[in-house]
């Protein structure tokens, strides 16, 4: 089993839609959970982090966790043709591993 | 003014070669990263580098070598390549390493834009 998982997709949906994005995670020592979107030939752009449980909010993206759980999501409210990229949820504990582990992205495709 | 830049960004060469990859970002930060990514977009980290020291070293073959000149610079050299190494490149810098900071403060990576390595 894969510390973080996440489905493929590709996840198509109407431009105005709701998004929801989630990954799973198997060890319960990470703290640290992070949201990165990578358009096509480009690098991972961060976008969201948290710290610990709850919700996050910056403009039309929410970031959830639930560390009981061991469930993280991400929200988009009114989805736009562009925010269609790969969303790769991150996580990392705070001690010293020094190490970010991915999940493997979803890919994600707004129709205008 | 790129934060994180990598060269070069297409890198199609012969198995049995030797190629290099460089990085370079001007955010000041203390810590830089190779991520290699496959063709299923699976992010996995190679190296870590703190201020020019090795301190992530993961099961990598070691015809792949990292070198630091400073902490600024962070390159790849890879010997012998392989079909299988074939992927995207990226690298990768965050403020310090994960873990060395205040309990609740994130030290988020900021990654350049990959080099997409083809063998042939």
């Amino acid at each position: 089993q894969k510390e973080v998982e996440q489905d493929p997709g590709p996840l198509s949906v109407p431009e105005g839609a709701i998004v929801s994005l989630n990954c799973t995670y198997s060890n319960s020592a990470f703290q640290y959970f992070m949201w990165y979107r990578q358009y096509s030939r480009k690098g991972p752009e961060l976008l969201m982090y948290t710290y610990s449980s709850g919700n996050k909010e910056d403009g039309r993206f929410t970031a959830q966790v639930d560390k009981s759980s061991k469930y993280i999501s991400l929200f988009i409210r009114d989805s736009q043709p562009s925010d269609s990229a790969t969303y790769l949820c991150a996580m990392s504990q705070p001690s010293g591993t020094y190490k970010y582990i991915f999940g493997t992205g979803t890919r994600l495709k707004v129709l205008a | 003014d790129t934060a994180v830049s990598q060269t070069p960004k297409y890198l199609v060469t012969q198995m049995g070669n030797d190629k290099s990859i460089k990085c370079e970002q001007n955010l000041g930060h203390d810590t830089m990263y190779w991520y290699k990514q496959d063709s299923k977009k699976f992010l996995k980290i190679m190296f870590s580098y703190n201020n020019k020291e090795l301190i992530i070293n993961e099961t990598v073959p070691n015809r792949f070598s990292p070198k630091s000149p400073d902490k600024a610079h962070l390159n790849l050299h890879i010997n012998s390549l392989e079909l299988g190494d074939s992927a995207v490149y990226f690298c990768a810098s965050s403020p310090y390493p994960m873990g060395d900071g205040p309990s609740s403060y994130n030290s988020p990576l900021h990654f350049g834009n990959g080099t997409r390595l083809t063998v042939t």
